[in-house]
């Protein structure tokens, strides 16, 4: 079985310092991962997602992850955090890539960005 | 761009109330989801279907039913609502078809049972 362990909850920074966001994933097979974000009252929208092709995503915003087969890690990364960043961001797996897809969410991180 | 839209943002019901949740999308998807989000719980699958007149139930089934009668529509259907069905809802969608297996999401529906 697939699942996902965000290791911090909540991640406070400062505006224009780096921001990392941390994530461990379990899977029995070759798994997709993504980064999703959730602004306050609004719907996830899709940071980057990894399908076996580079293991360093560039996704939106300029959001990056890189896929650690043996660390079995997905830490999501951004040189320098925006007020805008201020989300809760979920990692999400999924083992199954194309049809009949079941994705696992973590439990997500509230990221807080300070003046 | 995918688009994903949920019947209403807010929803206050009674507690034996049924309740009906509707979700639409444009992008002719052949899978559509359910999942319900909770403070510290993420996102937890309800349902989902890969066709139309066809369901599976997902990790948190009980106390749901759902509906696919065309394939741009998916409804979540509490037949006696409890408080404990007090959450927001998110409906996605995603394709088989196209390598991959992002999922599209709508704004959710936050229901308040009384």
């Amino acid at each position: 079985a697939q699942s996902v362990t965000q290791l911090d909850s909540h991640v406070s920074v400062s505006e224009g310092t780096p921001v990392l966001l941390r994530c461990n994933y379990s899977s029995s097979y070759s798994p997709s991962l993504f980064w999703y974000v959730q602004h306050p009252n609004k719907g996830l929208q899709l940071l980057l997602k990894y399908t076996s092709a580079a293991t360093l995503v560039k996704g939106i915003n300029g959001f990056e992850a890189e896929f650690k087969k043996s660390e079995t890690s997905f830490h999501l990364t951004k040189p320098s955090a925006h007020m805008s960043d201020a989300a809760e961001y979920f990692c999400v797996v999924s083992e199954r890539p194309g049809g009949g897809n079941k994705l696992t969410f973590g439990t997500g991180t509230q990221l807080k960005v300070e003046l | 761009d995918v688009k994903v839209t949920q019947s209403s943002r807010y929803l206050v019901k009674r507690t034996g109330e049924k309740v009906f949740l509707e979700c639409v999308q444009d992008m002719d998807h052949e899978n559509m989801f359910w999942y319900r989000q909770d403070p510290g719980l993420g996102l937890r699958l309800i349902y989902f279907s890969y066709d139309v007149k066809m369901k599976e139930k997902g990790d948190i089934p009980e106390g749901y039913s759902v509906s696919r009668e065309k394939k741009e529509r998916f409804s979540l259907i509490l037949e006696s609502a409890s408080t404990n069905q007090t959450s927001m809802y998110l409906c996605a969608s995603s394709s088989p078809f196209l390598g991959t297996d992002t999922q599209y999401f709508g704004p959710g529906t936050r229901l308040t049972v009384l």
